[in-house]
């Protein structure tokens, strides 16, 4: 099946930096990919939806300017965690539906990155 | 809005004990309807999907049947197995929107002991 890599898998960083998460589609093509954030022994929460070429979609009570979004490829999306504070520590995952392949909705997932903000 | 809700867990069985765990949703369109499996330290995988009402999704044993008349979607096994421990979540998505934006429910942790 089509797989999808996420970069770092695990990252510790001081209040205050900033962090970046990379999300690769490895043997298809992604115009869109989405980013979930997902809290300890609770679900995924979409937190935004990526597009190539152009401005990624935020869910509703997402800050665009503390979490940017660039989809500089159809096979890369980063998520950039600017001046990150502990109520930022989560695990981030990101998820990609091959191109065309609307007709069953299906997204693969990366394995996740747990960012711990110290 | 769309929303999807699980039973509670943590769900502790035994091996080869029958297990089912509860989906209802609620959607506005057409949704399709996924259970994703999240195995301790990796990422989310499909495990099954069903895209129209009466469909019957099915993979490693484990089934789920799309009922439209009781919006539910419950996930059933006859004989679990240790190796099925892990996080379930069960997932829909609405065809209407043009893209498919998956919205899950809050997951049921399956604990199953030798």
């Amino acid at each position: 099946g089509a797989v999808v890599s996420q970069h770092p898998s695990r990252v510790i960083c001081k209040s205050g930096t900033s962090v970046k998460i990379e999300c690769r589609s490895l043997d298809f093509q992604a115009t869109t990919m989405f980013w979930y954030r997902q809290f300890p022994k609770q679900s995924l929460m979409l937190m935004a939806t990526s597009n190539e070429g152009s401005k990624a979609t935020y869910e509703q009570g997402v800050e665009k300017d503390k979490f940017l979004i660039n989809h500089a490829s159809l096979t890369l999306s980063t998520l950039t965690v600017t001046s990150a504070h502990p109520e930022d520590s989560s695990f981030y995952i990101c998820s990609a539906p091959p191109s065309g392949h609307f007709s069953y909705n299906e997204q693969f997932f990366g394995p996740g990155t747990r960012l711990t903000v110290l | 809005g769309d929303s999807v809700t699980q039973m509670e867990g943590p769900v502790t069985l035994s091996e080869e004990a029958f297990l089912t765990i509860n989906c209802t949703y609620t959607a506005t369109g057409y949704p399709s309807l996924f259970w994703y499996v999240q195995y301790p330290g990796e990422g989310l995988q499909l495990l099954l999907k069903a895209t129209k009402a009466d469909d019957k999704g099915s993979n490693k044993g484990f089934e789920a049947t799309y009922r439209k008349e009781t919006t539910s979607f419950h996930l059933e096994k006859g004989s679990v197995q240790v190796s099925d421990s892990a996080v379930y979540f069960c997932a829909l998505s609405d065809q209407g929107g043009g893209y498919n934006k998956l919205i899950f429910g809050a997951g049921t942790r399956l604990a199953v002991h030798p």
